[in-house]
């Protein structure tokens, strides 16, 4: 079945630590998504990436990196920079044509906790 | 910049009930309107689309129309179920040959339906 992983489901973290959250995907999809979503709150985006090898900041960039050395992943590092961490973290893709994206799938997400 | 706003929630039913939920918006040019649902601890799931003014998208008993007049893209159900309780989230896509397919997202309205 196609779709889209995202592991571990439950994540815990010690101030000062950095860890990853793994997203992948196999439908093929040229662009992959970062967000993060606090309760109560709609989702806003981290990082995003149309091809291989290039991404972008989104809004809240701070204390987050990634990379996409292949194109069916898109890992998130939470930096000891982030200050706020603990949250919801959503990994979508869509496919990309003609300069435009379609629609947004997103993962299951992972519950990021910082004790 | 672009933004959307919801009804505030939680919105509390009876099954059989009708539903609403308001979605208005503020964007330049033509955007694409999306409904997504969430379910308690899981990722987003399209839930419908419309990408030009007009368009009504439906799914599983849902309903919206791209209202540009009104700037609206308001959530319908006639008649809603137990099993439809979940966050829905109204967003948007920037249109008018935006290069990455950002989504803008209302902070989200909680749906609890009673038997």
């Amino acid at each position: 079945d196609g779709g889209i992983t995202q592991s571990p489901k439950y994540l815990f973290r010690k101030e000062g630590q950095n860890v990853t959250l793994s997203c992948e995907q196999n439908l093929n999809h040229d662009a992959m998504y970062w967000y993060r979503q606090d309760p109560g709150q709609g989702l806003r985006l981290i990082y995003y990436s149309q091809i291989v090898n290039d991404f972008q900041k989104g809004d809240i960039a701070e204390g987050y990196s990634v990379s996409r050395e292949k194109k069916e992943s898109f890992p998130l590092t939470v930096t000891s920079a982030q200050k706020n961490p603990t949250a919801f973290y959503l990994c979508a893709s869509s496919i990309e044509f003609w300069g435009l994206t379609d629609t947004q799938y997103f993962g299951p997400g992972t519950r990021l906790t910082v004790l | 910049g672009d933004s959307v706003t919801q009804m505030e929630g939680p919105v509390t039913l009876s099954e059989e009930a009708f539903l609403t939920i308001n979605c208005t918006y503020t964007a330049t040019g033509y955007p694409s309107l999306f409904w997504y649902v969430q379910y308690p601890g899981e990722g987003l799931q399209l839930l419908l689309k419309a990408t030009k003014a007009d368009d009504k998208g439906s799914n599983k008993g849902f309903e919206a129309t791209y209202r540009k007049e009104t700037t609206s893209f308001h959530l319908e159900k006639g008649s809603v179920q137990v099993s439809d309780s979940a966050v829905y989230f109204c967003a948007l896509r920037a249109g008018g040959g935006t290069s990455y397919g950002k989504l803008t997202f209302g902070q989200g309205t909680i749906l609890t339906v009673h038997p």
